[in-house]
């Protein structure tokens, strides 16, 4: 079983401050997701990285699979207040399948 | 608006019952997969079907079972309900197959008593 884990679990900040939330495996991902998902709605999708080493920025936010393709990062420059929601990560096994979500991370911006 | 829908929004049932709940794609996806989402957790994993057939399975026990039809709609249903089965429960339409974007649908809250 492929498992995701996704630090920190909650985080509390000021907006304008900066933030990285971290997704790690001990299973290698032929890719990885990041989903942002706000109260009453479903997930919806940030981006897909497929290569190891691989960043992709998206505005203010800064996305990184690692080399091994087992852990991925989520950076987020001068958070606002709109970025507050529940941040999944979510890997699809070799077979190109199955989805697995992290925990995911709970992040509130402070005006 | 990602053109996913589902309903009921919420619903109630007891311990033992069946439920069905029902999501209807955008059109031309011929992919729809389903999650559960407890409080507090990612979503996770119940089965996808393409083109009518399923087409991967979670770590989910045969009383959850799926329907997809031709005409982009698709419904999962649990028998014998557990009160552990209390979740929110998405429906994600794609395209494709594998790593194409899924686009979720707003969830069913279900709970049971």
């Amino acid at each position: 079983t492929q498992l995701l884990e996704q630090s920190p679990q909650f985080l509390s900040i000021q907006e304008g401050e900066n933030l990285t939330v971290y997704c790690n495996s001990s299973s290698v991902f032929s890719s990885l997701q990041w989903y942002r998902q706000e109260p009453g709605e479903g997930p919806v999708l940030l981006v897909t990285v497929v290569t190891g080493g691989e960043v992709k920025k998206l505005k203010r936010l800064t996305f990184q699979f690692g080399d091994a393709r087992k852990d991925s990062s989520l950076h987020i420059t001068a958070a606002q207040t709109g970025d507050t929601g529940l941040y999944l990560c979510a890997g699809v096994d070799n077979y190109g399948q199955n989805f697995v979500f992290g925990p995911g991370t709970r992040l509130s911006v402070l005006p | 608006e990602t053109g996913v829908t589902q309903s009921p929004t919420h619903l109630i049932k007891t311990r033992g019952q069946q439920v069905t709940l029902r999501c209807s794609s955008q059109s031309g996806h011929n992919t729809v997969s389903w999650y559960q989402q407890a409080l507090g957790q990612g979503p996770q994993f119940i089965f996808q079907y393409y083109r009518e057939e399923e087409n991967g399975r979670g770590n989910f026990p045969p009383r959850f079972s799926g329907l997809q039809f031709p005409n982009y709609s698709s419904e999962l249903n649990v028998n014998a309900l557990e009160l552990d089965d209390s979740a929110l429960y998405l429906c994600a339409s794609s395209l494709g197959q594998g790593i194409d974007t899924q686009y979720f649908g707003p969830g069913t809250r279900l709970t049971v008593l």
